[in-house]
């Protein structure tokens, strides 16, 4: 089975609002994740990683937060577009940098003009 | 920038024939995972090759093979095709010491 897996798997969220994308992850072993986004007819693209040593990650209007305690993941989108509209997937990487990527069904972001 | 490239873009097969996609990893990197993607589902891994060879493979049957050229680029193949095989082939470069990937857009492969 997947280790990795999405609490909503549907976010319909207003223009400018900030969005909050939730992850569980189950492997304590896995020392990397990252969150892709993912529009209709096109590959997974990256948005942010954290590595396992860290609880914190902030980019350009997103933001990764990690609680290895409880094994969570969780993506913040800040005042979100339009454009943000798309499927968002979580994975995570076993092995060092070996592993290869394990990934959850992924959520759906809605934004509403 | 030369990112990932796949082939074809689209494809239709018929139950029990052969496929081949075909991938060219971003520049720069050495390494190609595949990864198969069925609707409404995340990827799914299915084999990584460095120097030419299968280094992991994940929970896929022999019908599912695949080969690395010197040039880095990287073919999958699929005997035998089954109708749950349509899905979306997802093709992912890498550095075998690095942490990042980077997919190509996908073959969209249907079996009826």
């Amino acid at each position: 089975g997947e280790s990795v897996g999405l609490h909503l798997p549907t976010l319909s969220v207003q223009e400018g609002d900030n969005s909050i994308i939730n992850c569980a992850y189950s492997n304590s072993a896995s020392d990397y994740f990252i969150w892709y986004k993912q529009e209709s007819g096109k590959g997974p693209q990256f948005i942010i990683d954290i590595r396992s040593n860290m609880d914190k990650r902030q980019g350009q209007r997103v933001t990764v937060l990690l609680n290895k305690t409880v094994k969570h993941l969780s993506l913040q989108i800040a005042a979100t577009q339009p454009g943000d509209s798309a499927v968002y997937f979580c994975a995570e990487k076993l092995g060092g940098s070996q592993g290869n990527l394990i990934f959850g069904k992924g959520t759906k972001l809605s934004v509403k003009p | 920038d030369a990112g990932v490239t796949q082939s074809p873009t689209h494809l239709i097969k018929t139950r029990g024939q052969q496929v081949t996609l075909r991938c060219s990893p971003k520049s720069g990197h050495d390494t190609v995972s595949w990864y198969q993607q069925a609707l409404g589902q995340g990827p799914q891994f299915i084999f990584q090759y460095y120097e030419e060879e299968e280094r992991q493979r994940g929970n896929f049957p022999d019908r599912f093979s695949g080969h690395q050229f010197p040039n880095y680029s990287s073919e999958l193949n699929v005997n035998a095709l089954l109708l749950g095989d349509s899905a979306l082939y997802l093709c992912a470069s890498s550095l075998v010491q690095g942490y990042g990937y980077t997919f190509g857009s996908g073959t969209r492969l249907t079996v009826v």
